[in-house]
């Protein structure tokens, strides 16, 4: 099963600011299969990007994603404030399960 | 509009039975996997499997399999998931989701608002 970890844990930033979240798999991961979401408190996960880069519909274009191999990011460029949240990516398994990261909760400074 | 809509909250005594369900619309639901995702304080977001409603293939994940059953009635567009003895470390919010198509297919592109599970003596 492939693990993934992102850093950091939270991370204290202001509106305006941009935001870099981190995502490290334990082994290879093809791009295509590498998503991020989104999650509000009391809400339901939403998915930004996939296959690494990808923004899904509706979501604003200062979500971008990028990496491979073992190694993604996902920027923000300018926070506004209801991106604050926190922050999920995840791995098709294949024959594996599939998994999510621990997540990054992004709060306001 | 895509939309998934689960079974509301649901308060059980271990040993005790339970089938939640969330019904998809606004898209052809026997041609989509539906996934299960358990969501808990201490270990997050946890893949549990997914079933294709068009013939009830379902992939289990080894943490869960032998300890849920998903199932489908594609007549009614709907998913389940059940237990046939709850403990009480089953307690959890749980959120069906359609895993995409095409190049989105490694990614759930659409999520239930979840079924908070709570399960205790």
């Amino acid at each position: 099963e492939i693990v993934l970890t992102q850093s950091p844990g939270t991370l204290s930033l202001s509106p305006g600011e941009r935001a870099t979240l981190s995502c490290r798999a334990s082994q290879y991961v093809s791009s295509s299969y590498l998503a991020w979401y989104q999650q509000k408190a009391g809400q339901a996960p939403r998915l930004l990007i996939y296959g690494a880069s990808s923004r899904a519909t509706g979501i604003s274009g200062r979500f971008s994603g990028s990496g491979s191999g073992t190694d993604f990011t996902l920027t923000i460029s300018r926070l506004e404030p209801e991106d604050f949240a926190v922050y999920y990516c995840q791995q098709y398994g294949g024959s594996s399960p599939w998994t999510f990261g621990q997540g990054t909760k992004v709060e306001i400074k | 509009e895509v939309q998934l809509v689960q079974s509301g909250a649901e308060v059980k005594k271990p040993g005790e039975s339970l089938k939640i369900s969330c019904k998809g619309s606004g898209y052809n639901f026997a041609t989509y996997w539906i996934g299960w995702v358990r969501q808990t304080p201490g270990k997050g977001l946890e893949w549990m499997g997914m079933v294709y409603p068009d013939d009830s293939d379902t992939r289990y994940s080894p943490s869960f399999q032998g300890q849920v059953t998903f199932s489908v009635d594609k007549s009614i567009s709907t998913a389940y998931l059940q237990w046939s003895s709850l403990k009480a470390s089953d307690s959890a919010m749980y959120y069906c989701a359609r895993r995409g198509g095409g190049i989105s297919s490694w990614s759930f592109d659409y999520w239930g608002q979840g079924t908070l599970v709570t399960v205790s003596s």
